[in-house]
């Protein structure tokens, strides 16, 4: 089983849409989460972290459920300038900044 | 100008060779690291640097060795290239925090 799993897409949606990204991890004892965004051919950037009680920045908001092991990332009123790949990114050693564990990211369009 | 640079942008090169791609930053972060992106593998660590003494290896470590030359450079090596390290390479910066920034990438292809 991969360390961080995501669905690949991609997504294709209209702008103003509603849509969220699912993300699992494996390692029970992770205690970091963050969503990066990657655009086509460019650097990963970070988007956001992620906190056990849920966090809001402007349209995206993210999840976390530990018992599940589950992280979502969700996108409202969707921009065409939204669309990119979006990596979900785990601590790999819990308590550390050593190391970061990428998924191979969510691929989202936003159509005109 | 950007934070994190990496030398070259792009580079086709045959097999055997021995290929050198270059980061520096300017951000003033003691920690380092090197990423290849592969498609539907995501990114995977080969080396991190957290001083100019301190070297570890990653996940994918083989076939790769790495150099920080100073605070704000860290190099790495192909020793001898092969096909199946074509990739998208990215080096990363951090401080003590979690956040990672990360230079715009070397497009390595090994013919």
């Amino acid at each position: 089983r991969k360390e961080v799993e995501q669905d690949p897409g991609p997504f294709n949606v209209p702008e103003g849409a509603t849509v969220a990204f699912n993300c699992t991890y494996s390692n029970s004892a992770s205690q970091s989460f963050f969503w990066y965004r990657q655009d086509c051919r460019k650097e990963p950037k970070l988007l956001m972290s992620v906190y056990s009680s849920g966090n809001e920045d402007g349209r995206f908001t993210a999840q976390l459920n530990r018992a599940s092991q589950y992280i979502s990332l969700l996108i409202r009123d969707s921009k065409l300038s939204d669309s990119a790949t979006y990596l979900c990114v785990v601590n790999k050693l819990p308590g550390s900044a050593r190391q970061l564990t990428f998924g191979s990211g969510t691929q989202l369009t936003v159509l005109p | 100008d950007a934070d994190v640079t990496q030398t070259p942008r792009n580079r086709i090169t045959k097999t055997g060779k021995r290929i050198m791609l270059e980061c520096s930053q300017t951000k003033g972060h003691d920690r380092m690291y090197w990423y290849r992106q592969d498609p539907g593998l995501g990114l995977r660590l080969i080396y991190y640097s957290f001083d100019v003494k301190d070297i570890n290896k990653g996940e994918i470590s083989d076939g790769y060795s790495v150099s920080r030359q100073a605070q704000a450079k860290f190099s790495l090596s192909l020793e001898s290239a092969i096909p199946n390290q074509t990739a998208l390479y990215f080096c990363a910066t951090s401080d003590l925090g979690y956040e990672q920034y990360f230079g715009p990438g070397t497009r390595l292809t090994v013919t």
